[in-house]
């Protein structure tokens, strides 16, 4: 139990165009997901939090203009990375937390790369 | 602030000989403690968890850990390291309910034959 997918795995795209990253929590319901970004060699950075139904919470420093989040159901989640720069190429993983529980489970990550 | 210091970047074990990653946290109360592992280009695998109660908890593949408050210190071990161990290992807590986990920098276990 406590699955968490990803899709995509990959994402190849060209500098300008936009991203979206699906989180999906596959045998829970999810009321908090996080998006992480890590960077090669180096620990998880917190992006953001996002409860379902409401607006995320970004961290200090994250635009969340650029980096949009929506928590629509209590399984899914997204990222879009929004007129993407070469800069944003990096790791992205997503983690859920099921109802009542305190215990994040992590989906594999999406690798970014932006060219 | 609650924060996580994995103290070392990089450990190099012999298959079979024992582990021990060290996790030194900092929050006034109690915290909640995690191990994470993660293999090359993949997502984060939970190997155990603290929240209170018996201080030495078990995980998965064979790793213990031992939550002792007076080092605040949490720190991940096995008996007997597999090849299969090479991995990033990440500490984690969680301060308060409801609160996104704070990482340390993580630690590269090798394995050599």
């Amino acid at each position: 139990g406590a699955v968490v997918s990803q899709h995509p795995s990959r994402v190849i795209c060209k500098s300008g165009t936009s991203v979206k990253i699906e989180c999906r929590s596959l045998d829970f319901q999810a009321t908090t997901m996080f998006w992480y970004r890590q960077f090669p060699k180096q620990s998880l950075m917190l992006m953001a939090t996002s409860n379902e139904g409401s607006k995320a919470t970004y961290e200090q420093g994250v635009e969340k203009d650029k980096f949009l989040i929506n928590h629509a159901s209590l399984t899914l989640s997204t990222l879009t990375v929004t007129s993407a720069h070469p800069e944003d190429s990096s790791f992205y993983i997503c983690s859920a937390r099921p109802r009542g529980q305190e215990t994040q489970y992590f989906g594999p990550g999406t690798r970014l790369l932006v060219l | 602030a609650q924060s996580v210091t994995q103290p070392d970047i990089h450990i190099t074990v012999s298959e079979g000989a024992s582990l021990e990653l060290r996790c030194n946290y900092s929050y006034g109360a109690t915290p909640y403690l995690f191990w994470y592992v993660q293999s090359p280009g993949q997502g984060l695998q939970l190997l155990l968890k603290y929240f209170s109660g018996d201080t030495l908890v078990q995980g998965i593949k064979g790793f213990e850990a031992e939550f002792k408050r007076s080092q605040s210190s949490f720190n991940l071990r096995k008996p007997s390291v597999h090849w299969s161990d090479a991995a990033e290992y990440f500490c984690a807590v969680y301060g308060q309910a409801g609160t996104a986990l704070i990482f340390g920098k993580g630690t590269t276990l090798s394995v050599s034959s």
